[in-house]
């Protein structure tokens, strides 16, 4: 069953401006990730975060994890027109690692 | 470096007949391997796993099925495909030794059952 769920399922922004979306699950994790998907390709992974750490950067990207509200998010700073992709979280439940992936925020950055 | 090769790109087939879709993976040995589909517009369902050479774990069932019969190739086949199989399929592995890990996909069979 799935375990995450994305918030919103669709972001429309100016590039240069900065995008925020959030992942909530409902069991607790052992880690939580995100990933790219660009219009009929195979996902790349952006970042993993493990339960214990709160916050990861990676260039322009930002995930915080909230593990007393079940909930993450990613923010990308200064846009551009190629972060324009469908963003998910995926997570494990701490007894069984196998990853469950929600539905994914459709992210259009507009030039 | 790793790399994972899946193919066809792209497969339009017949209701009832049958499906092979091919995933090889380089680079690396003793690989966890995974394939997913993607219903239009929404998320990856787990369709089967594999942690080893003729280990197959099946998450969902229906009517597919999978096999590993190198360590670096997995393969999901069906013996007579239904309108419900149509999807994006996409393969993928991790390092061991726990199946949460960083996962790398490959691009993906664009699969339309008619």
């Amino acid at each position: 069953s799935q375990q995450g769920e994305e918030d919103p399922q669709a972001l429309s922004i100016q590039e240069g401006e900065n995008a925020t979306m959030n992942c909530s699950y409902k069991t607790s994790i052992n880690n939580l990730q995100w990933y790219r998907q660009n219009s009929g390709r195979g996902l790349v992974h952006l970042i993993l975060i493990r339960s214990n750490e709160r916050e990861k950067h990676s260039g322009r990207l930002r995930v915080t994890l909230d593990t007393s509200k079940k909930s993450s998010s990613l923010l990308i700073t200064a846009s551009r027109a190629a972060d324009t992709a469908s963003y998910f979280c995926a997570t494990d439940y701490s007894n069984d690692y196998k990853l469950s992936f929600g539905a994914g925020t459709t992210v259009t950055v507009r030039a | 470096s790793q790399t994972i090769h899946q193919w066809p790109a792209t497969l339009v087939q017949p209701v009832g007949s049958p499906l092979s879709l091919e995933c090889t993976v380089e680079g690396t040995s003793n690989p966890n391997l995974y394939w997913y589909r993607q219903a239009a517009g929404r998320g990856l369902q787990l369709l089967f796993y594999s942690v080893g050479i003729g280990q197959i774990s099946s998450e969902v069932p229906q009517n597919l099925s999978a096999s590993r019969p190198q360590d670096r190739q997995f393969i999901l086949s069906s013996k007579k495909l239904l309108l419900s199989d149509s999807g994006f399929y996409l393969c993928a592995w991790t390092e061991g030794p726990t199946l949460n890990e960083k996962l790398f996909f490959g691009s993906g069979t664009q699969l339309s059952v008619l």
